[in-house]
């Protein structure tokens, strides 16, 4: 039974072209998203949130878009770099009821290529 | 300068072994957490330990015990090794806000665990 689903395993992009990853959930009571960064042999970096009280979030390059009625999220990177290779983990909580564990999806492993 | 860390990075051990990993945060957090990577790739919560008493137990079976001497370290030991225990591990940091909100975590490198 899986929370978060990250339906595309990989995405390739040419470098300096827009990356897309997207992401879907299904438990209502998830209000909290980040978006995690995962290079082979180190542990995931967190990379952005956002809080469901926000559409969107804005961090340098990178661009989180929360479409709750859809239960949707995607990550944008304008412009991609081929240093922006890497897995990318989606993952959910419920902030609201206190300490619920992070649900992460499977990972979308992202090829930038120069 | 590393903020969160495990030891060791590779474990190699045989079925029916007992073994222990480490953990240690120099980030200040009061919030520590064991995830495992199984061959599946998911990242799923096992322990969360908040000032050094357990918060989640995510139905691990018991032969895998945390244990928290201080808020800077959560190890992690394992009894009676299986082949299904054989994944990555890893461990995560987080601060916990005001009305138990939680904070980014922060994670480890992993430690690679096969069981022969």
């Amino acid at each position: 039974d899986q929370q978060v689903k990250q339906n595309s395993p990989s995405l390739s992009v040419q470098e300096g072209r827009i990356s897309i990853l997207n992401c879907d959930y299904t438990n209502s009571m998830f209000d909290y998203f980040l978006w995690y960064k995962k290079y082979p042999a180190e542990g995931p970096t967190f990379l952005i949130s956002i809080s469901s009280i926000k559409d969107k979030n804005e961090d340098g390059r990178f661009t989180v878009f929360l479409n709750k009625s859809a239960k949707h999220l995607s990550l944008h990177i304008v412009p991609s770099q081929p240093g922006d290779s890497a897995v990318y983990f989606c993952a959910a909580s419920s902030r609201g009821s206190g300490n619920t564990p992070l649900v992460f999806g499977k990972g979308t492993r992202l090829s930038v290529i120069a | 300068d590393t903020a969160v860390s495990q030891t060791p990075k590779y474990l190699v051990t045989q079925m029916g072994n007992d073994k222990s990993i480490k953990c240690e945060q120099n980030l200040g957090h009061d919030t520590m957490y064991w995830y495992k990577q199984d061959s599946k790739k998911f990242l799923k919560i096992m322990f969360s330990y908040n000032n050094k008493e357990l918060i989640i137990n995510e139905t691990v079976p018991n032969r895998f015990s945390p244990k928290s001497p201080d808020k800077a370290h959560l190890n992690l030991h394992i009894n009676s090794l299986e082949l299904g225990d054989s994944a990555v591990y890893f461990c995560a940091s987080s601060q916990q806000g005001g009305s138990g909100v939680i904070y980014e975590q922060y994670f480890g490198p992993g430690t690679r665990l096969t069981v022969t």
